[in-house]
């Protein structure tokens, strides 16, 4: 069982330039986030979806898009990369958003724009 | 006032000690509360969670909700040089789908 899986791990682009980052879970759930954490810091919400078709934005999303075709895949759009855009990405699932449903995290994306 | 406060540490605890990790929380209709363990370079990896007042034990860690107080710990008893890493407490406001997360506490365990 994968749980999330995030790619790619790493990723070095340049101002300006545009990129995917992608995120599946195989476990079922309904919910899925995107997170960014920057060094020395907690993880900020970016964008949350609850199901399939579904997406909603959260404490940051400027600069950020997504879409939520599949009950598995959650992807991440970066337009227009920059650098305060550099930060580790963190993709999370859970079941439902109850209140006693944990956030089961990916191995995270690191990304460095230059 | 942020959503999560946290003491950022580092916190440092010799081996076999019990470690006191605090978290206060601004939202007062918040309903439970998380507490991961993260790894340096790696992703968080929940421990346990809490939304009832009072204790809930799960091993060597202890978490403790206070909601009057607006406070949540955790405990680690006989603490391990492999429990060394950041502490993150997050929040799920009442409603809210997502978690709202401390800034972490270090804990370094001294062999």
């Amino acid at each position: 069982n994968a749980g999330v899986t995030q790619t790619p791990k790493f990723r070095i682009l340049k101002i300006g330039q545009s990129m995917t980052l992608q995120c599946a879970q195989d476990m079922n759930h309904n919910y899925m986030y995107w997170y960014r954490q920057d060094p020395g810091m907690g993880l900020k919400l970016i964008y949350y979806s609850v199901g399939a078709g579904i997406t909603d934005k959260g404490e940051v999303p400027n600069g950020y898009n997504v879409s939520r075709s599949t009950t598995e895949d959650f992807p991440l759009r970066l337009e227009l990369a920059a650098p305060s855009q550099t930060s580790v990405y963190f993709c999370a699932s859970s079941y439902e958003g109850g209140s006693n449903q944990p956030q089961h995290f990916g191995d995270g994306t690191r990304l460095s724009i230059l | 006032q942020k959503e999560v406060e946290q003491n950022s540490g580092p916190l440092s605890v010799p081996e076999g000690a019990i470690a006191s990790l605090n978290c206060t929380y601004s939202d007062r209709g918040s309903q439970s509360f998380f507490w991961y363990r993260q790894y340096s370079g790696k992703s968080p990896e929940l421990i346990m969670f809490i939304y009832s007042n009072g204790d809930k034990e799960d091993g060597r860690f202890t978490a403790q909700l206070n909601k009057a107080s607006q406070y949540v710990s955790l405990l680690i008893r006989d603490s391990q040089p492999s429990d060394s890493a950041t502490y993150l407490c997050a929040v799920r406001r009442s409603g809210a789908n997502n978690l709202f997360f401390g800034t972490g506490t270090r804990l370094t365990v001294i062999p």
